[in-house]
């Protein structure tokens, strides 16, 4: 079946520091990958999606790359920022759009902690 | 504009009695998923609804059922309650009939019990 698997965490930074939130897939076909975030007393948003291979999806600063050879879809940002705080959760659906979008597949998520 | 909204936020409940969640999709959404995030777990798929029917399931037992309505609200049944039942219970939803319509969120309910 299809499995994701996040770095483990948490993950404690400095503002204007780098951040990288590994993430690697297992799945059969062509399953779109997607990273969602949860901040504090919120529900879980859509940060960035990419649906193929060496697409790369961006949003907020955050990037991530859609890397089949090596099934992997890395979070990074160059400078994070204290209300990046929260929980990213990295996910996959099955195919590239229809139903499947609803059948998300996710990590165990990833504690981010900025400090000032 | 009202995202999804859950209700109730917060329950407790004994071993062996019955829960019932409810959801109410984004405006103009009509396809809704439920998900069950345990404690420091990321959330795992239970159903999908569309046109009133659960149209994709996870690995879950029967007793997790559901329903949709035809203004597109949904209910999840939790029967026979165990412990390993408290959860986070989130609802989601999106357009169906949108090749890639993005998945919307709730808050979520979360159940306890005891």
């Amino acid at each position: 079946g299809n499995s994701v698997t996040q770095m483990e965490g948490p993950v404690t930074l400095s503002e204007e520091a780098f951040l990288t939130i590994n993430c690697t897939y297992t799945a059969t076909g062509y399953p779109s990958l997607f990273w969602y975030v949860q901040y504090p007393g919120e529900g879980l948003q859509l940060l960035l999606k990419a649906t193929k291979a060496d697409d790369k999806g961006s949003n907020k600063g955050f990037e991530a790359t859609y890397r089949k050879e090596t099934t992997s879809f890395h979070l990074e940002k160059g400078s994070v920022q204290v209300s990046d705080s929260a929980v990213y959760f990295c996910a996959l659906a099955p195919n590239a759009g229809g139903t499947s979008y609803g059948k998300l597949t996710f990590g165990q998520g990833t504690i981010l902690t900025v400090h000032p | 504009d009202a995202g999804v909204t859950q209700s109730p936020t917060h329950l407790i409940k004994t071993r062996g009695q019955q829960v019932t969640l409810r959801c109410s999709p984004k405006s103009g959404h009509d396809t809704v998923s439920w998900y069950q995030q345990a404690l420091g777990q990321g959330p795992q798929f239970i159903f999908q609804y569309y046109e009133e029917e659960e149209r994709q399931r996870g690995n879950f037992p029967d007793r997790f059922s559901g329903h949709q309505f035809p203004n597109y609200s949904s209910e999840l049944n939790v029967n026979a309650l165990l412990l390993g039942d408290s959860a986070l219970y989130l609802c989601a939803s999106r357009h169906g009939t949108l090749h890639t319509g993005e998945l919307f969120f709730g808050e979520g309910s979360r159940l306890t019990v005891l």
